[in-house]
C-alpha cells in the first residue's frame, strides 16, 4: 500500500519564476492538504483540497493556488517566486469520507528559490 | 497561533521511556490530541490522537489527564531512532479534515 508520494524531491528556481509541485495521495484517501516549512519552524497550512475544490485556506497571498484531479491527486502551484518561498513543501492526505481523517504526510519537496 | 504548549527540547537515554509532556489548557470538547514527529528533512509522521481515554497503539501511548488540559506522549523504550522533534496539535475532527496548527515542538534527543 503506497504512501503519500510528492514529485520531484528536489527543485532550484530563480526568483521571479514558475514552479509547480505534485503530490499523490496514500490509497483510499480523497483529501490532500499542502503545508509550508521553512528551516526551524514548524510546517504552516497553505491550503487543502477536497473534490476538487479548494475547502480551506491558510494566510498565503494569491501567488499560492492549487487544483486536485478526479483521482484525487494535487498540484501546488507557486507563481512570480521570491527568496522567501524557498521552504520544504509538504502533501498530506486523509479521507474525509470514512470519519476517520487522520493526516499523512509525504516526504516533501525541498525547493530553493536563488 | 498553536494551542499548545511544549518544552523546546528534552534528552533520554537510550532503552529508557521518553516522556514528553504538553500543555493544551484552552482545548474544547470537540478537540482531539494529535502527536507528531518529524526526523530531520523528512515529511512529519502520524504517532496517535486521542479525545478523552488514553490510547496505545505499536508505537507510543498517549495519556490525557481528566481534565483534558494537558497530555504526555510515552516511547517505552526510546532507541537512537527516535531523535526527532516532536508536535502535540489539538485540532477539531469533525466536518471533514480540519487543517493543522503545528507550533515549535520538542526536540527530543535519544543519548546512547
Amino acid at each position: 500500500d503506497a504512501g503519500v508520494t510528492q514529485s520531484p524531491t528536489h527543485l532550484i528556481k530563480t526568483r521571479g519564476q514558475q514552479v509547480t509541485l505534485r503530490c499523490s495521495p496514500k490509497s483510499g484517501h480523497d483529501t490532500v492538504s499542502w503545508y509550508q516549512q521553512a528551516l526551524g519552524q514548524g510546517p504552516q497550512f497553505i491550503f487543502q483540497y477536497y473534490e476538487e475544490e479548494e475547502r480551506q485556506r491558510g494566510n498565503f497571498p494569491d501567488r499560492f493556488s492549487g487544483h486536485q484531479f478526479p483521482n484525487y491527486s494535487s498540484e501546488l502551484n507557486v507563481n512570480a517566486l521570491l527568496l522567501g518561498d524557498s521552504a520544504l513543501y509538504l502533501c498530506a492526505s486523509s479521507l474525509i469520507a470514512g470519519g476517520e481523517d487522520t493526516q499523512y504526510f509525504g516526504p516533501g519537496t525541498r525547493l530553493t528559490v536563488l | 497561533d498553536a494551542k499548545t504548549t511544549q518544552p523546546t527540547s528534552m534528552d533520554c537515554a537510550e532503552g529508557r521511556a521518553a516522556n514528553l509532556p504538553c500543555n493544551h489548557s484552552t482545548i474544547s470538547g470537540n478537540e482531539y490530541v494529535y502527536w507528531y514527529r518529524q526526523i530531520h528533512s523528512q515529511g512529519p509522521q502520524y504517532i496517535i490522537h486521542g479525545l478523552k481515554n488514553n490510547e496505545t497503539n505499536e508505537m507510543a501511548s498517549l495519556i490525557i489527564t481528566e481534565d483534558r488540559k494537558s497530555s504526555t506522549l510515552i516511547l517505552p523504550h526510546a532507541t537512537l531512532r527516535d531523535t526527532a522533534v516532536y508536535y502535540c496539535i489539538v485540532r477539531a475532527s469533525f466536518q471533514g479534515a480540519q487543517k493543522l496548527v503545528f507550533g515549535q515542538g520538542t526536540r527530543l534527543t535519544i543519548n546512547p
